[in-house]
């Protein structure tokens, strides 16, 4: 069956480096959307995406992150540069909003560490 | 802002016992509720959801609660077995037609054997 897919599944990277996640929703689906999890912040959204617009980053540090749609198979999160607090998981998730459906698919994750 | 509070944060019951989540939300105007399950490791994964013009819905052995005068609704697990051990997220969507779920903080339960 379908499934929204992350790329890559773990990275480990040094402060200061340049961080990209990518993510592909399902097929079809016209909102994406990116989240953090922590274990003291729960499931915290950073980015909303509705055909490929952004429509709500109010949860996202603008000074080193950012997410864009290049195109409706493909979302990047980025961090640049990375520090120490964004070692976290971040899940991408994708749903179809239309009649009244809701559901959001999330993708494996990328378990991120910076050290 | 909108806002999920999600109680308790820890449970443990004994296999065959029920389990009760409960969530409130702030957004009157709140109009969708999915809960998600999450196991060690995975991705959360809906497994039931109710909108504002239901008041109860059920699946097999879970059902889910919505009083909209009070804004909360809960999930109920009967018969629970040691493969329900998960963390279990609420969620409310928003108003405004954003599709943007606010979540709860979570609720890790523990079926023990």
């Amino acid at each position: 069956d379908a499934r929204v897919t992350q790329t890559p599944r773990d990275k480990v990277t040094e402060m200061g480096q340049e961080v990209t996640m990518r993510c592909q929703p399902i097929l079809g689906h016209n909102t994406v959307f990116w989240y953090r999890q922590t274990m003291m912040q729960g499931l915290e959204l950073l980015a909303y995406f509705r055909n490929r617009a952004p429509l709500d980053d109010s949860g996202m540090p603008k000074d080193r992150f950012s997410a864009e749609m290049p195109d409706a198979t493909l979302a990047t999160l980025k961090i640049q540069p990375s520090e120490p607090r964004d070692s976290a998981v971040y899940f991408c998730a994708s749903g179809l909003l239309a009649g009244g459906r809701n559901e959001q698919f999330f993708g494996p994750g990328t378990r991120l560490t910076v050290l | 802002g909108e806002n999920v509070e999600q109680h308790p944060s820890t449970l443990s019951v004994q296999e065959g016992d029920s389990a009760v989540i409960k969530c409130t939300y702030s957004d009157s105007a709140s109009n969708y509720f999915p809960w998600y399950k999450q196991e060690l490791g995975k991705r959360p994964q809906l497994i039931i959801d109710i909108r504002s013009n239901v008041g109860e819905k059920k699946d097999q052995r879970i059902a889910v609660t919505l009083n909209k005068t009070a804004k909360h609704f809960s999930l109920h697990i009967t018969e629970t077995q040691p493969e329900d051990s998960a963390v279990y997220f609420c969620a409310a969507r928003t108003s405004g037609g954003y599709n943007k779920l606010i979540f709860g903080a979570g609720t890790r339960l523990a079926v023990h054997p």
